[in-house]
């Protein structure tokens, strides 16, 4: 069965800072692994995917994941935050064989402070 | 290009009525899903289509009904709504069909925000 670990329900972190939203999964195989972003009263908005190659991902808006096999994680990372990132933010991870569907985590409330 | 659109953004229904949640998407996406989100719960699916013409079961489909009405078009219905329905419903589509096209992102739409009594 595939599940997904977002640890923090909720992560502060000054502006300009840098920031890191973590988790971790399980599946069956290697996986596909995505992130997306939920402002207020929006949708999801995809910011990145691992799909293979280069464990460092990078997304939209200056976001960027890394793909660590062995810790079967995949953070997600800005260098400097600003307070316009502030969001929930959730992880997602889908076997390869397409025979499950997306498995999205809890969620991570991101608060950038000004 | 208005990607995915949901009607209606919000609805207050009373126990035991019916409705039904529609969503259109203009990217000639072959696969389309219907989510719930609740409060610590991340996303749930409730119905998928993985192409034009078949629908299958999520994690989550008891109480619900789903038409695949063509390619644009995935509604969502709820023939007797109770409260435990209260929740916030999206919409998705994606480009895949079929295995071995498991890594495309999905596109939401804006949300309907459902509230049983």
């Amino acid at each position: 069965a595939q599940s997904v670990a977002q640890p923090e329900d909720q992560v502060n972190v000054a502006e300009g800072n840098p920031l890191t939203v973590k988790c971790t999964y399980s599946v069956s195989g290697n996986p596909y692994l995505f992130w997306y972003v939920q402002y207020p009263n929006r949708g999801l908005q995809f910011l990145l995917k691992y799909i293979t190659g280069d464990n460092l991902v990078k997304g939209s808006y200056g976001f960027e994941a890394e793909f660590n096999k062995s810790q079967t994680s995949f953070h997600l990372k800005k260098p400097s935050a600003l307070v316009s990132d502030s969001a929930l933010y959730f992880c997602a991870v889908r076997d390869r064989t397409g025979a499950n569907n997306l498995f999205f985590g809890t969620g991570t409330r991101l608060t950038v402070i000004p | 290009n208005a990607g995915v659109t949901q009607t209606p953004k919000f609805q207050v229904l009373k126990t035991g009525q019916s409705m039904t949640l529609q969503c259109a998407q203009d990217m000639n996406h072959n696969s389309m899903y219907w989510y719930r989100q609740d409060p610590g719960m991340g996303l749930r699916l409730i119905y998928y289509s993985a192409s034009e013409g078949t629908t299958d079961k999520g994690e989550v489909p008891n109480g619900y009904n789903v038409s695949r009405l063509n390619k644009r078009e995935f509604s969502l219905r709820l023939e007797s709504a109770a409260p435990s329905q209260t929740s916030v419903y999206f919409c998705a589509s994606s480009e895949e069909a079929g295995w071995g096209l498991a890594n495309n992102e999905q596109f939401f739409g804006p949300g309907t925000r459902l509230t049983v009594l």
